[in-house]
């Protein structure tokens, strides 16, 4: 059965980083693309994007270009994402979640498993 | 960037009613379309992809319909369990985007 374990909670300071880890087992780690999605206090859910990590090809939303970055360690199976220039904004829960593809590969597809989640709190 | 607007926003049903949510996309998503749901302080499931197919695990009462702009989520007979909300989210393009949610409450 396929596990997502992402890192603890965090409390970071306006324009600071905050980097999040999430940690797969049970499958082939490079095989699926990884994928990021965040939830703000009461809110729904926004796709920010996602790695394949046997390529390290990422793809981002175009509202965080320049301020994310996602990455993959294949030696731990475990995938990363890091996001700059902290605001109060981003506030938010962060689910990292395993993406599905629609044919044999590539972006087209469903998050299956999600874990479970992570706080990151933006306060002075 | 594809809107994905879902109705009701809630929805209040006794338990063993039937319940029907709706999810429209601003243009065709064809059937790369799937449904969430998200129980409270928990991670969002997988309930259905493909617009119409079930996740490995989920009861037969949960069913999704429709392509291109209109899809739908019923939920035949009601259990505790499924009071929630319930997020659609299309898959065809970029950005992947989701619908605000339909809260689930019990009557």
């Amino acid at each position: 059965q396929v596990q997502l374990v992402q890192s603890g909670a965090e409390v970071k300071k306006p324009g600071s980083s905050v980097k999040v880890s999430c940690k797969v087992s049970g499958d082939t780690f490079s095989s699926y693309p990884i994928t990021w999605v965040r939830q703000a206090p009461g809110q729904g859910l926004e796709w920010m994007g996602g790695i394949i990590p046997i390529f390290s090809t990422t793809t981002y939303d175009q509202k965080f270009q320049g301020r994310v970055t996602m990455t993959a360690d294949k030696s731990t199976s475990t995938a990363y994402m890091e996001l700059s220039r902290l605001t109060s904004e981003d506030t938010a829960m962060y689910y990292c979640a395993r993406l599905i593809p629609a044919y044999s590969s590539g972006w087209l597809g469903w998050f299956d498993p999600w874990g479970q989640g992570t706080l990151v709190t933006v306060s002075s | 960037e594809i809107v994905m607007t879902q109705s009701p926003a809630t929805l209040s049903v006794s338990p063993g009613e039937r319940a029907t949510l709706s999810c429209r996309a601003s243009q065709s998503v064809s059937s790369n379309l799937a449904w969430y749901q998200q129980l409270p302080g928990q991670a969002p499931r997988l309930l259905i992809y493909g617009a119409s197919t079930r996740a490995t695990g989920i009861p037969a009462r949960f069913s999704g319909s429709g392509s291109g702009t209109e899809f739908a989520l019923t939920i035949s007979s009601l259990q505790s369990e499924d009071f929630a909300v319930y997020y659609c989210q299309q898959y065809n393009n970029w950005p992947r985007t989701f619908g605000q949610g339909t809260k689930v409450e019990i009557k």
